[in-house]
């Protein structure tokens, strides 16, 4: 079981509210990924860091933001809900070097009403 | 469009049947991995195989990969109910090894 945790698991919350997701693991990973997940459907990477400070945009357009303050910190903020962004989101971490093998938390299930 | 491709969407099998999953994706990669989904939850890492390898097995899982066809598959053999889930192949290429593509998954069910 991989040391990444993600709260809350579930969330439903009104239109037009600001939200943040956290994402925290412990295995010292310098890699983390944020991705987004339809029902039955592929994963969309939508942000990634390579480390403390670093913060890139994914391959999947999205309106919310993220920080990395700190290495075992990945929170993503969406400033005003909409019900386009309800989803899942999973966060991801990786060692980097030699390994490429990504360690996946639980996920989030965000429904916005 | 999509890297990853897996076929097919779905399969459904009988207990103690072998399973294969095929993965087909379109550039260059440097690493192929697979991943499990169980429903409602996060991905759990399977096997990764290199572009310099053709073939890997890990307990009751077997990987080929075939580059000039730009294919994968996985064979689960002996399966058990408890390997019902969701299987997605990722490719990692050029100098992003660290980010991935996945593909739409196979939805595996085994009926005990």
């Amino acid at each position: 079981e991989a040391d990444i945790y993600q709260t809350p698991r579930y969330l439903v919350i009104g239109t037009g509210k600001k939200i943040t997701l956290e994402c925290s693991q412990t295995m010292g990973h310098d890699k983390m990924y944020w991705y987004q997940q339809d029902p039955g459907m592929e994963l969309h990477l939508i942000h990634y860091s390579y480390g403390v400070n670093s913060t890139e945009k994914g391959d999947l357009s999205s309106e919310s933001t993220v920080s990395r303050i700190r290495t075992e910190h990945f929170p993503l903020t969406l400033e005003s809900a909409r019900p386009s962004h309800t989803s899942q989101y999973l966060c991801a971490s990786a060692p980097g070097r030699a390994s490429y093998e990504q360690y996946f938390g639980p996920g989030t299930r965000l429904t916005v009403t | 469009s999509q890297q990853g491709e897996e076929d097919p969407q779905a399969l459904s099998i009988q207990e103690g049947e072998n399973a294969t999953m095929n993965c087909s994706y379109k550039t260059s990669i440097n690493n192929l991995q697979w991943y499990r989904q169980n429903s409602g939850r996060g991905l759990v890492h399977l096997i990764l195989i290199r572009s310099n390898e053709r073939e890997k097995h890990s307990g009751r899982l077997r990987v080929t990969l075939d580059t000039s066809k730009k294919s994968s598959s996985l064979l689960i053999t002996a399966s058990r109910a408890a390997d019902t889930a969701s299987y997605f192949c990722a490719t990692g290429s050029g100098g992003s090894n660290y980010k991935l593509t996945f593909g739409k998954g196979t939805l595996l069910t085994v009926n005990p």
